[in-house]
């Protein structure tokens, strides 16, 4: 079965300065990948996605995201981070059965921002 | 841009009582989902629905769950008797066609409070 770890439950990070996050998928097969955002008292928005082609994939927001199929990882970087980026973020997989298209969700990394 | 829409945003309700959550999905999207996220855990995956009927389930999803499509814009779950594990927060998801490329939007969900 496909399983999503962030292995950051909390991550601090000054205003202005970089910002990576990390996520590691187990799946048998071609990975859809996704990053979404969840703002206090929101709901999930989506930053970006990975389903093929160039590794490096730009989102919304300034983010970017990696995917290295050797490390089986989907990093989400930032370069410049700004307090309104202070989230939880969840890393997911989808499948790619016919079916249902589910959606697996890591346990997110919650990114506190100093001023 | 268009949105999902989920009513209420906060339902509370005694164990034992039937809930309805409401969820109006995006208005050309043909894919339906409801996911759940216990305070502090994963975003969990319930159930999809596609052309009036489930595709697929959890083992989350027993006999008190079910999903509705009962006009053409709204898309219901309904929770028959409730316990004190089913307060969470709950999202509601839609997407356009088949494939998991094609990413799932999200509501802003409704949370849960079984007393």
């Amino acid at each position: 079965a496909q399983s999503v770890t962030q292995p950051d439950i909390h991550i601090t990070v000054s205003e202005g300065a970089s910002l990576e996050l990390r996520c590691n998928y187990s799946y048998g097969a071609t990975p859809y990948l996704f990053w979404y955002v969840q703002s206090p008292g929101q709901g999930l928005q989506l930053l970006l996605k990975y389903f093929s082609g160039d590794t490096l994939v730009q989102g919304i927001k300034g983010f970017e995201a990696e995917f290295k199929r050797s490390q089986s990882s989907f990093n989400l970087r930032k370069p410049s981070v700004h307090w309104s980026d202070a989230a939880e973020y969840f890393c997911a997989v989808g499948l790619g059965s016919a079916a249902g298209n589910k959606l697996t969700f890591g346990g997110g990394t919650r990114v506190l921002v100093k001023p | 841009e268009p949105e999902v829409t989920q009513t209420p945003s906060h339902q509370v309700t005694q164990m034992g009582q039937e809930v309805i959550l409401r969820c109006v999905p995006i208005s050309n999207h043909l894919y339906f989902y409801w996911y759940r996220q216990i305070l502090g855990q994963k975003v969990e995956f319930l159930v999809s629905f596609y052309n009036n009927e489930i595709s697929e389930k959890s083992e989350i999803f027993d006999d008190q769950f079910s999903v509705e499509r009962p006009d053409g814009s709204n898309f219901t779950l309904k929770i028959r008797s409730t316990k004190l594990e089913d307060s969470a927060m709950y999202f509601c998801a839609s997407k356009p066609g088949q494939g998991p490329n094609q990413p799932q939007h999200f509501g802003d969900g409704t949370r849960l409070s079984i007393l």
